[in-house]
């Protein structure tokens, strides 16, 4: 079945650790992303990537990093520069295709908390 | 600048009720595409509908319906008769179509909370 993978689902870490979280898709998608969410915030956008190869800045990118080395992955490497790293994180990707809509369709999501 | 504001943060209701969960945003744009998302205690976001600014045809599906007016830059989901099952954050979310590949803009959500 095609669809959006993240691994694990939980993850704890101890502050001042770098973590690395994996998002993989099978959709065929061109453009992935990568949401932080927290208790009454909504969804604020981290890192997005049209193209392999290449990506943007969001909203609240600091202390962040991402790659897109492959069509299929978007990994989100969060770091010890992050100051509140305790959230949910979902990747999402979409189509480019042209007079496409542009849902995203979501990962299952990632709990990290950071001790 | 793009925002989407749900104003009703929680909303409690008992089943076979109907509830409306109301959606306002505001863009520059011309072309756009509005989306609702549900949220189920398992964390993942799941498609609901997406309407294109220029069709403010309502659309039904099922015990879900959606009411976009863009005379007042609302876009309004209703849940008819609704179930236990129906428990969930749902969210509002805004793009624009010229931006092909950029994020959503979301609102903060409005979980619903159905009793039976």
């Amino acid at each position: 079945d095609g669809g959006i993978t993240q691994s694990p689902k939980y993850l704890f870490r101890k502050e001042g650790q770098n973590v690395t979280l994996s998002c993989e898709q099978n959709l065929n998608h061109d453009a992935m992303y990568w949401y932080r969410q927290d208790p009454g915030q909504g969804l604020r956008l981290i890192y997005y990537s049209q193209i392999v190869n290449d990506f943007q800045k969001g909203d609240i990118a600091e202390g962040y990093s991402v790659s897109r080395e492959k069509k299929e992955s978007f990994p989100l490497t969060v770091t010890s520069a992050q100051k509140n790293p305790t959230a949910f994180y979902l990747c999402a990707s979409s189509t480019r295709r042209a007079r496409s809509s542009y849902e995203q369709y979501f990962g299952p999501g990632t709990r990290l908390t950071v001790t | 600048a793009q925002k989407v504001t749900q104003a009703q943060t929680e909303i409690s209701v008992v089943e076979k009720e109907d509830v409306t969960l109301d959606c306002v945003y505001e863009t520059r744009d011309t072309t756009y595409y509005l989306f609702w998302y549900k949220q189920p205690p398992s964390g993942e976001l799941v498609f609901l509908i997406r309407r294109n600014s220029f069709d403010e045809q309502n659309e039904i599906s099922g015990r879900y319906s959606w009411n976009f007016q863009k005379s007042t830059s609302s876009f309004n989901f209703t849940i008819t008769a609704s179930q236990v099952v129906d428990s969930a954050v749902y969210f509002c979310a805004l793009s624009e179509r010229n931006q092909a590949g950029t994020a959503l803009i979301f609102g903060k959500g409005t979980t619903l909370s159905v009793s039976s």
